[in-house]
């Protein structure tokens, strides 16, 4: 069963617009951790950001802001004011224990589309 | 630092050949592992490791070995390839600690015919 759900698989917005990306994830561990990354049209993987299961405080970085809710277990992106260079595909991700030791399991990725 | 180095960044494959993708961190990183990235599919862990000479499958871990002799080193290796496993390969690192963010390498765009 999928673990981490992003239901969008293609957004297209025009710059200035603000975007949320979603993430829906499933586990049975009380302690987890979730995780953002960027991939560029370049390829490489960037780290976003990373929130621990035990703290649900909302986090704001410039343009980027995160919206973590356990009751609805999802952790959603949003971009305020998009710009070109926010064209990219993010994954969210979660750490669990699991059966590969706190491996990450990746969403299938959200490809957003920011045009001038 | 050089974080998370791979090689080669492409390679061409027949049917059958073998092959071993490099992979080699400098952040003394406990943590290794193998990804591959499909269209469509995301990011699904192959192998990984938690320490050198320790090992362990991830979801899709057929047709690939793996060893870890050293901390800084992981390389993956094909035995025999398949067109099944034309893909983006990445290596990533992190610390020994599960709230650590992965680190990436650039990937290997790895083609079978």
């Amino acid at each position: 069963a999928q673990k981490v759900t992003q239901a969008q698989t293609e957004i297209s917005v025009v710059e200035k617009e603000d975007v949320t990306l979603d993430c829906v994830y499933e586990t049975r561990d009380t302690t987890y951790y979730l995780f953002w990354y960027k991939q560029p049209p370049s390829g490489e993987l960037v780290f976003l950001i990373r929130r621990n299961s035990f703290d649900e405080q909302n986090e704001i970085s410039g343009r980027y802001s995160w919206n973590f809710q356990k009751s609805t277990s999802s952790f959603n992106f949003t971009i305020t004011a998009s710009q070109v260079v926010d064209s990219a595909v993010y994954f969210c991700a979660l750490s669990e224990r699991g059966d590969s030791g706190y491996a990450l399991n990746f969403g299938k990725g959200t490809s957003l589309l920011v045009t001038p | 630092n050089a974080g998370v180095t791979q090689t080669p960044k492409f390679q061409v494959l027949k049917t059958g050949q073998s092959m071993t993708l490099q992979c080699a961190q400098d952040m003394n990183h406990e943590y290794m592992s193998w990804y591959r990235q499909d269209p469509g599919m995301g990011l699904r862990l192959i192998h990984y490791s938690v320490g050198a000479g320790i090992t362990d499958q991830g979801e899709v871990p057929n047709g690939y070995n793996v060893s870890r002799s050293t901390t800084e080193d992981f390389p993956l290796r094909l035995l025999s390839a398949a067109p099944s496993q034309t893909s983006v390969y990445f290596c990533a690192s992190r610390r020994g600690t599960a709230d650590s963010p992965l680190h990436f390498g650039n990937g290997t765009r790895l083609t079978v015919t």
